[in-house]
């Protein structure tokens, strides 16, 4: 069965400083992954998926197959992402629901 | 455009009574979920419903049932509430985004509804 495994409940990080959002999965086949985010106070919402190799807010993840992971990283931090990340995994083919990992709390100290 | 709505936003219970969280998406998407948010547990399916006239169990479906209404909505009935199910649930809808021949659903989330079962 698929999993998704966040390390860190909770990761403090000074203002400026560089964040990495440890995120791993389980699964066989070829995966589709996402951070999805949630500020205070508003909805969840997709921050970014590996397929469309984008940066959002400054934030990038690089699926590495071979060590089955996904860590959402940036390189200077700010208050403003103060946050509750969740990584999610859906099978390529799209037919099962998400799994979504237990969530990372970010705390950007000023 | 409302996205996903979902009511009540809050709601308190006594052990044993009944109610239904209601969900509506104006997006034309196929699918819907609802999902309960728990500290230190992150997200865990309850039920979903890939398309209108079907639905599936999830992680979490004991003591919850679902009703596809519609294409637009998706409700979620606690029969009989208990304490254990006091949490934030969160009704979803997604649109299946495919790219050179793969492809994923991008869940698009309703504000949550926060249940306090007494």
């Amino acid at each position: 069965a698929q999993r998704v495994t966040q390390p860190e409940k909770l990761l403090s990080v000074f203002k400026g400083a560089p964040v990495e959002l440890k995120c791993n999965y389980s699964y066989s086949g070829s995966p589709e992954l996402f951070w999805y985010v949630q500020y205070s106070r508003q909805r969840l919402q997709l921050l970014l998926r590996h397929i469309s190799r984008e940066s959002i807010k400054g934030f990038t993840a690089d699926l590495n197959k071979g060590e089955t992971s996904f860590h959402l990283k940036k390189p200077f931090a700010q208050e403003e992402d103060s946050a509750m990340y969740y990584c999610a995994l859906e099978t390529y083919s799209g037919n099962t629901p998400l799994v979504f990992g237990k969530g990372t709390r970010l705390s950007v100290i000023a | 455009n409302a996205g996903v709505t979902q009511t009540p936003k809050f709601q308190v219970l006594k052990t044993g009574q009944s109610m239904t969280l209601q969900c509506a998406q104006d997006m034309n998407h196929n699918s819907m979920y609802w999902y309960r948010q728990d500290p230190g547990m992150g997200l865990r399916l309850i039920y979903y419903s890939a398309s209108e006239g079907t639905t599936d169990k999830g992680e979490v479906p004991n003591g919850y049932n679902v009703s596809r209404l519609n294409k637009r909505e998706f409700s979620l009935r606690l029969e009989s509430a208990a304490p254990s199910q006091t949490s934030v649930y969160f009704c979803a809808s997604s649109e299946f985004l495919g790219t050179g021949g793969g492809g994923a659903n991008v869940l698009t989330f309703g504000a949550g509804s926060r249940l306090t079962v007494l």
